[in-house]
C-alpha cells in the first residue's frame, strides 16, 4: 500500500505527558500537512512542509507543538505537556506541489488525554 | 479571512438525488473541493472544480459553482446506502499557498 500512513492510530496519555505522532507520506509527494480534527468539525490546518522546509504554521500551533520533517520524507508531530484540550484526531496529508492542490489523507492518529 | 459553511445533516432515500451545499467567503479561492469521510477513515477526495468553471460532472457526481454568490454544491445522483458518510467542502486560495480550509462537514444518511 503506497498511501499515507500514520502511527500510532490511537494514543491514550495522561495530562502533562509528551506524545509524538509519525506520518509517512506518499513517496513522490513533496508537501506534507498536519491537520487537527475534533468531533463534529472539519480538519483545521496546523502546519505544512515543502520538502524539509516548514513553510507555514497556524496560530493553533502553540509552542507546546513542534513538527519536523528532517529529510523531506516522513514527519513527526510532538505535543509536549499534553492538556485535555489536545484530545483530537491528528490528520496527516500529502500532495505534490505542482498539482491542483488535492490532499491525500492518512487515517489519522487519535489522541485521548486523560 | 477564509470561512467555509455547510449544513450539518442531510437524509435521503436510496435512489433519490442528494444535494449538499456549501458557501465560502474568500472570493480569491482558486480551487474548491469535495472530500468524503467514512467512519474510522481519513478523508478522500471526491472531486474538485477550478474557479473559472461553473460545472463539473463526474459519473454520479455533479459540482455546481456560483462564484457571484460564493456557493458550491455537490449533487449525487441515484444515491446508494454506501454513499452514507460525512462530506466536506474545502477551498484553496492558491495551490502554491499550500493549505486548504475545510467546512465542518455534512452528514449524509441514506435510508433504504
Amino acid at each position: 500500500d503506497t498511501g499515507v500512513s500514520q502511527d500510532p492510530r490511537h494514543k491514550i496519555t495522561k495530562r502533562g505527558q509528551n506524545v509524538t505522532f509519525r506520518c509517512d507520506p506518499i513517496s513522490e509527494h513533496n508537501r506534507l500537512y498536519w491537520y487537527r480534527q475534533t468531533l463534529g468539525q472539519g480538519p483545521e490546518f496546523l502546519t505544512y512542509f515543502q520538502n524539509e522546509a516548514q513553510l507555514e504554521k497556524s496560530r493553533l500551533l502553540s509552542d507546546r507543538f513542534s513538527a519536523e520533517r528532517p529529510k523531506g520524507s516522513f514527519s513527526t508531530l510532538e505535543i509536549q505537556r499534553t492538556e485535555q484540550g489536545d484530545s483530537a484526531m491528528y490528520l496527516c496529508a500529502s500532495s505534490f506541489s505542482v498539482s491542483t492542490g488535492e490532499l491525500f489523507f492518512g487515517e489519522g492518529s487519535r489522541l485521548t488525554v486523560l | 479571512g477564509e470561512d467555509v459553511e455547510q449544513s450539518l445533516f442531510l437524509s435521503v432515500r436510496e435512489g433519490d438525488s442528494s444535494v449538499i451545499n456549501c458557501t465560502y467567503t474568500d472570493s480569491s479561492s482558486t480551487y474548491l473541493y469535495w472530500y468524503k469521510q467514512e467512519p474510522g477513515a481519513g478523508l478522500q477526495l471526491l472531486t474538485y472544480i477550478f474557479s473559472n468553471m461553473d460545472m463539473k460532472q463526474d459519473q454520479r457526481l455533479t459540482v455546481l459553482l456560483n462564484k457571484k454568490d460564493k456557493h458550491l454544491s455537490l449533487r449525487i445522483a441515484d444515491t446508494q446506502t454506501g454513499d452514507s458518510a460525512i462530506y466536506f467542502c474545502a477551498e484553496s486560495i492558491n495551490t502554491n499557498a499550500g493549505k486548504s480550509t475545510f467546512g465542518d462537514g455534512t452528514t449524509l444518511t441514506v435510508k433504504p
